[in-house]
Parts: structure tokens; sequence; C-alpha cells
């Protein structure tokens, strides 16, 4: 069955550092990957796609790769900030078909 | 622009009710979705709606139906709810990208 993993349900890093997040799948081939934000008690907020063709996208602090290799995606925020916390969930999808599968997504909490 | 709305923010309900949630699309888009988001999990895809039909379903019972209306906004209808449908709602709407709305959390007792 397919299956969309998110590193770990949390992950704690100190103000300044690089936070890296993994999305790994398994039976399945996504033609595209898209990364959110959520923030408790709001909806998810879009962040960056990237093509199955595409190795990398940046955007800002972010930095988004996919490797259809491994079946992995990382998302990247540089230099991250206390008000980068929140729940960050990968989302894959393929075209002509609107069901889009989500990750359970994991929580990041920059301390100062 | 008011971005994807929802309405009522929270509702409570008891087992074996029925309950209908709401969403106005942005400005400009015609296609919503509708998602499931249980506590500590991803949206799971109920589903989309577009030109007043539903276009695509997920793995979700007949018990949830939607209609769209020709304004583009859209319900989203449980029956014969369960205590397992207490949930966060999302309502999506899409162009080029998907923009969630904030969200309709039922609660089921």
């Amino acid at each position: 069955s397919q299956k969309i993993e998110q590193n770990s349900e949390a992950l704690n890093i100190q103000e300044g550092k690089t936070a890296t997040l993994t999305c790994n799948y398994t039976n399945y081939s996504p033609a595209y990957l898209q990364w959110y934000r959520q923030d408790p008690g709001r909806g998810p907020v879009f962040l960056l796609l990237i093509r199955e063709n595409e190795k990398e996208k940046r955007k800002e602090r972010l930095k988004v790769t996919f490797d259809t290799t491994l079946k992995q995606s990382l998302f990247h925020i540089t230099a991250s900030q206390p008000a980068d916390s929140a729940t960050y969930l990968c989302a894959l999808g393929v075209y002509n078909n609107n069901d889009m599968r989500f990750g359970a997504g994991t929580r990041l909490t920059v301390k100062p | 622009d008011a971005g994807v709305t929802q309405s009522p923010t929270h509702l409570i309900k008891t087992r074996g009710q029925q309950v209908t949630l709401r969403c106005s699309p942005k400005s400009g888009h015609d296609t919503v979705s509708w998602y499931q988001q249980a506590l500590g999990q991803g949206p799971q895809f109920i589903f989309q709606y577009y030109e007043e039909e539903e276009r695509q379903r997920g793995n979700f019972p007949d018990r949830f139906s939607g209609h769209q209306f020709p304004n583009y906004s859209s319900e989203l209808n449980v029956n014969a709810l369960l205590l397992g449908d207490s949930a966060l709602y999302l309502c999506a709407s899409s162009g080029d990208t998907q923009y969630f709305g904030p969200g309709t959390r039922l609660t089921v007792l």
C-alpha cells in the first residue's frame, strides 16, 4: 500500500541553524511534491512545489530537493527563526488526479 | 481578497446527527476540494467539485456528500455522524496552487 512518512513527529533546533525535514514515500510515483506549513488550528499554507524532473527548488530561506530514485524529498529552512516553528506537511500528487496524499507532518520548534 | 473562508469555525454534534459545513473559495477559483484532518494526521482528500459536479472522490463512505453552487461556493454534508468523524474539515480552492481555508473543527460526542 502507499505510504508517506515524514522523518519524525517533532524536531527541535536552535535559532540560526538549518532545519532539515524528510519526506519518504513507497509504492507511489508522484509527478510532483508540495510542502505546506500548518500552524495550530489553521489550514495548511502552500510553500513550494517541485516536479519529478526537478532536482531542487529554492525560495528565500527555503530549499526543497526531490530524489525519485530514493523516493525522498528533503525540505531545508536555513537561518531558522522562532517564527518558523510550525508543522510542515509534504503532499504528493499526480497529474489528472486531484487526490493529493499528505504525510502526517513534522512539528518543528525553533528555540531562541 | 478574503481568501478561502469556512463556516462555522467550531461545531459540536452527537452521534447519528447530520452536519453541513460551508466554504467560499478564493476569488477567481472555480474548483473546491474538501479534506478531513484527524488530530496528528495529514489531511485526507474527501472529494473535489468543479462546475457544480463532483469531479473526483477519495476513500470516504456515501455518508459524506457535497454540493457546489453557481457562485463556486460549496457545502460538505455528513450524515449519521460517528465518533470517528471528529476532525478538522478543510476546504481548499485551486488555481495554480491550492489555498486552504482555516477549517471547521467538528466534534462528535
